[in-house]
């Protein structure tokens, strides 16, 4: 079946630490998404990307980074710079071929400061 | 910039309840507007889309939204509540083009009791 793989389900971060959440699809989307959700803030978007090589930064997208390689992977890097990482992480696709499409998400990756 | 708001943060609804959550969005251009529910350990699912033609639109597990362009709302509702139906609810909204990004609402925790 098709859909969004993220992982790991669960991520530690020492102080200091930089650490990187994959996300991978087999949707055949071009478009990708990175939010983060809190509790009471709904979710907010930290970075996307609309086609292979190119990124765009979203709302909160200080102390964070990303790639876009391949089609396929969007992994996002919560540097030591992000001095409040503790969150609830949840990567979507779209497909941009054609309009009127929803953003399909994963499972999420919480990310907990040790 | 555009924002959607949740006016209801918790809700308590017992079994056969009729369900109505609110969203109201701040942007005066065409948008394309959904309801997402996340169930208890679950990855956010799509439950309805509006895009155009008929205001009121139905989803997935008896539920509808209508939108009022007049009020700049798209509440959602269902007619008898189930247990099964505990979750958060996001209302979302997305100016076409743009990246297609999402921006939520902060959510709505529904709980139904037996």
């Amino acid at each position: 079946d098709g859909g969004i793989t993220q992982s790991p389900k669960y991520l530690f971060r020492k102080e200091g630490q930089n650490v990187t959440l994959s996300c991978e699809q087999n949707l055949n989307h071009d478009a990708m998404y990175w939010y983060r959700q809190d509790p009471g803030q709904g979710l907010r978007l930290i970075y996307y990307s609309q086609i292979v090589n190119d990124f765009q930064k979203g709302d909160i997208a200080e102390g964070y980074s990303v790639s876009r390689e391949k089609k396929e992977s969007f992994p996002l890097t919560v540097t030591s710079a992000q001095k409040n990482p503790t969150a609830f992480y949840l990567c979507a696709s779209m497909g941009t071929g054609y309009s009127n499409q929803p953003q399909h998400f994963g499972d999420g990756t919480r990310l907990s400061i040790l | 910039a555009q924002s959607v708001s949740q006016h209801n943060h918790h809700v308590i609804l017992s079994e056969a309840a009729s369900l109505e959550l609110g969203c109201n969005y701040s942007y005066g251009g065409t948008v394309n507007l959904f309801w997402y529910v996340q169930y208890p350990g679950q990855h956010l699912q799509l439950l309805l889309k509006y895009f155009s033609g008929d205001p009121l639109v139905k989803g997935i597990k008896g539920f509808e939204a209508e939108f009022i362009k007049s009020k700049f709302s798209f509440n959602l509702r269902k007619p008898s509540v189930q247990w099964s139906d505990t979750a958060e609810y996001f209302c979302a909204v997305n100016a076409p083009g743009g990246g297609n990004k999402l921006t939520f609402g902060t959510g709505t925790q529904l709980k139904v009791e037996l």
